[in-house]
């Protein structure tokens, strides 16, 4: 079955440490890939997308995520994360399907930044 | 401000009531969905619509029953519901290209006494 994965719930760091929060998902042929944040009290926003071409993609505020597409993984990174990201992350994927763009989700990784 | 405007922003209702949620979309998109989010689970797509039609529907509930008049609005009507369907409901809305990119709203947080 098709699905995504998320291997990190709950990830607590220190200000100015680098992050990496994992994402994989099942499913064979050509998907489009999505990182979304959700800020306490906030409606989600996209943090970033790959189509195609580069497999590294950059977006908003700082993040990037490399697509690799042998391992079926699209991890998010940032090289230095601040208070501000304290947020839930959500991988998600469109996999081929017969209606418009509905979207799978991981499970959701919830990051705490401490000051 | 998001483009997708939800209400009510909270709801409280007895497992006897009925009520309704609300979507609007100002974005000038086609395609329009229901997601639910609950604690500690991954984003459920409950319905999604394309130009006013149902075009996916996940095994929901026949107590939950959606409506799209036109690309612009969506509702959910919600009945005899029971205390574990209690969760954030998430309009989004796309240009239904295939891409996959959602704009999402701020939700409605359903409880179910």
């Amino acid at each position: 079955a098709q699905s995504v994965s998320q291997h990190n719930h709950h990830v607590i760091l220190s200000e100015a440490a680098s992050l990496e929060l994992g994402c994989n998902y099942s499913y064979g042929g050509t998907v489009n890939l999505f990182w979304y944040v959700q800020y306490p009290g906030q409606h989600l926003q996209l943090l970033l997308k790959y189509f195609s071409g580069d497999p590294l993609v950059k977006g908003i505020k700082g993040f990037e995520a490399e697509f690799i597409k042998s391992k079926f993984s699209f991890n998010l990174r940032k090289p230095s994360v601040q208070w501000s990201d304290t947020a839930e992350y959500f991988c998600a994927v469109n996999f081929p399907r017969g209606g418009a763009d509905g979207l799978t989700f991981g499970k959701g990784t919830h990051l705490i930044i401490q000051p | 401000e998001t483009g997708v405007t939800q209400t009510p922003r909270h709801l409280v209702m007895g497992m006897t009531n009925k009520k309704s949620l609300k979507c609007e979309q100002h974005l000038g998109h086609n395609a329009m969905y229901w997601y639910k989010q609950s604690a500690k689970k991954p984003l459920e797509l409950m319905f999604v619509y394309n130009f006013k039609e149902q075009t996916e529907n996940n095994s929901v509930p026949s107590r939950f029953s959606p409506e799209c008049p036109n690309s612009s609005h969506l509702f959910l009507h919600l009945h005899t519901l029971q205390p574990e369907d209690s969760a954030l409901y998430l309009c989004a809305s796309s240009h239904g290209r295939g891409t996959g990119e959602l704009f999402f709203g701020e939700g409605s947080r359903l409880t179910v006494l």
